[in-house]
């Protein structure tokens, strides 16, 4: 099966500035010309929030300052300006194929 | 609106069973994937498994098959996690999800599953 590598593993970013996490899977998630590698954010307490889907499509309604790039193996989210409200943990997660395994996720904390 | 709407919190002995649900609002399941996912105290998101609920099919990580199954009802727009045998390692909070182009674009709220005697 693919493993999903995340780091950092936690980061502290000054407001608006930009925070950076990669996400770096074993093999391959492209899939017929895709790329199957989405982000979700989620808050203590909260289920998680879907933010980019496909590697660099914004879901409806998600701020601009998220963005994600990537194809093949390494993936990225960036946050830029960062927010107080940005303030959680981030999960990349590959759907080319079952199992759709998560990251290990990254805590981002706001400075 | 779309929404999950999953049952209350369980407080189950080990070796018990339990059967979650997760009933879809503002969509009809037949037309979705319905996953389910896994979270321990303090810990990461683990995927669980899918179900297709136009036809039953399902799927679950290997690790879960001898613990999880995955069960829908059409008529009542639900989708089911029963967890078997359980123990203290199942002690989570359980997430249902809907996907959409491959992504789990709307989720339940989550039900807490306490295992403990």
């Amino acid at each position: 099966d693919i493993v999903l590598t995340q780091s950092p593993a936690s980061l502290a970013v000054s407001l608006g500035q930009r925070a950076t996490i990669s996400c770096k899977a074993s093999q391959s998630v492209d899939y017929d010309g895709d790329s199957y590698m989405n982000w979700y954010q989620q808050k203590p307490g909260q289920p998680p929030k879907l933010l980019i889907y496909a590697a660099s499509n914004l879901k409806s309604g998600i701020p601009a300052r998220f963005s994600g790039s990537g194809s093949g193996t390494d993936f990225t989210l960036n946050i830029h300006p960062v927010e107080e409200e940005d303030a959680a943990t981030y999960y990349c997660q590959k759907s080319n194929e079952d199992p759709y395994t998560f990251g290990g996720g990254t805590k981002l904390e706001i400075k | 609106e779309v929404q999950l709407q999953q049952s209350g919190a369980e407080l189950v002995r080990p070796g018990a069973l339990v059967k979650l649900s997760c009933k879809a609002s503002g969509f009809n399941i037949k037309d979705y994937y319905l996953h389910w996912v896994k979270q321990r105290p303090e810990e990461g998101l683990e995927w669980i498994g899918w179900i297709d609920p136009e036809n039953g099919n399902s799927i679950c990580e290997p690790k879960f098959q001898d613990k999880a199954s995955i069960t829908a009802d059409t008529s009542s727009n639900t989708a089911y996690l029963q967890l078997s045998s359980l123990t203290s390692e199942d002690t989570a909070v359980y997430y249902c999800a809907r996907e959409v182009r491959r992504a789990m674009d709307c989720w339940g709220q989550g039900t807490s599953v306490t295992v403990s005697s």
